[in-house]
């Protein structure tokens, strides 16, 4: 499984756009990138998977460069319910043997 | 359809007490998962299963065990708790179609505190 890197906390406003970055240098032909969100008291939960380029959903966007060494969660115009835990994972989603390994994530804090 | 349903949601053990956290889901998954997230921490997985009779360990196995008898449940047993296995345990599941980094539904938690 790739290591991967992100910051510890974040402090964002209401109505920004906010990206948190992820640094995965040793990721793997067939790995994917995943993003999930925690609130508190809640398990994660999906919001968006990529393998390149850009990815969209009606909840953010996934920017991955060419290299596939990074990649850079996009939450356009926050709001306060966004405060929450994001945790980037890499991992090959076609290996049944692949168990997903959580870090200590981004906490993001929306202040009004 | 309720999705992975766990419980208790709260329980507080004495040292040296046992207890079974109940795990069950209704979505047909192959694979379960369990995990614990001590405060400020990312999760770490216990044990994981990919099907009826088939478990393995994960990162931190030591002072649990569990069973898979069936698809839908999958209870993860502490038999001598310790302070250390303060925690909120999550179960997950996950279909085999869509793979462990897709479609990944947790539980709502088990806050466990041990005194």
């Amino acid at each position: 499984l790739a290591k991967t890197t992100q910051p510890i906390s974040m402090d964002s406003y209401e109505g920004q756009e906010v990206n948190i970055t992820c640094s995965h240098n040793n990721i793997a032909t067939n790995d994917y990138i995943t993003w999930y969100q925690q609130f508190p008291s809640q398990g994660p939960r999906f919001i968006i998977q990529g393998y390149k380029t850009k990815v969209t959903n009606e909840v953010a966007s996934l920017f991955i460069p060419a290299d596939r060494k990074s990649s850079t969660l996009s939450l356009p115009r926050v709001s306060l319910s966004d405060t929450a835990v994001y945790y980037c994972l890499v991992g090959d989603i076609g290996n049944r043997d692949d168990k997903i390994i959580f870090g200590k994530g981004t906490r993001l804090h929306i202040l009004p | 359809n309720a999705g992975v349903t766990q419980t208790p949601k709260f329980r507080i053990l004495k040292i040296g007490q046992s207890m079974t956290l109940q795990c069950t889901q209704d979505m047909n998954h192959n694979y379960m998962y369990w995990y614990r997230q001590d405060p400020g921490m990312g999760l770490k997985l216990i044990y994981y299963s990919v099907g009826a009779g088939i478990t393995d360990k994960g990162e931190v196995p030591n002072g649990y065990n569990v069973s898979r008898s069936t698809t839908e449940d999958f209870p993860l047993r502490l038999e001598l708790a310790a302070p250390s296995q303060t925690s909120v345990y999550f179960c997950a599941s996950s279909s085999p179609g869509t793979g462990p980094f897709y479609g990944y539904t947790f539980g709502s938690g088990t806050r466990l505190t041990v005194v």
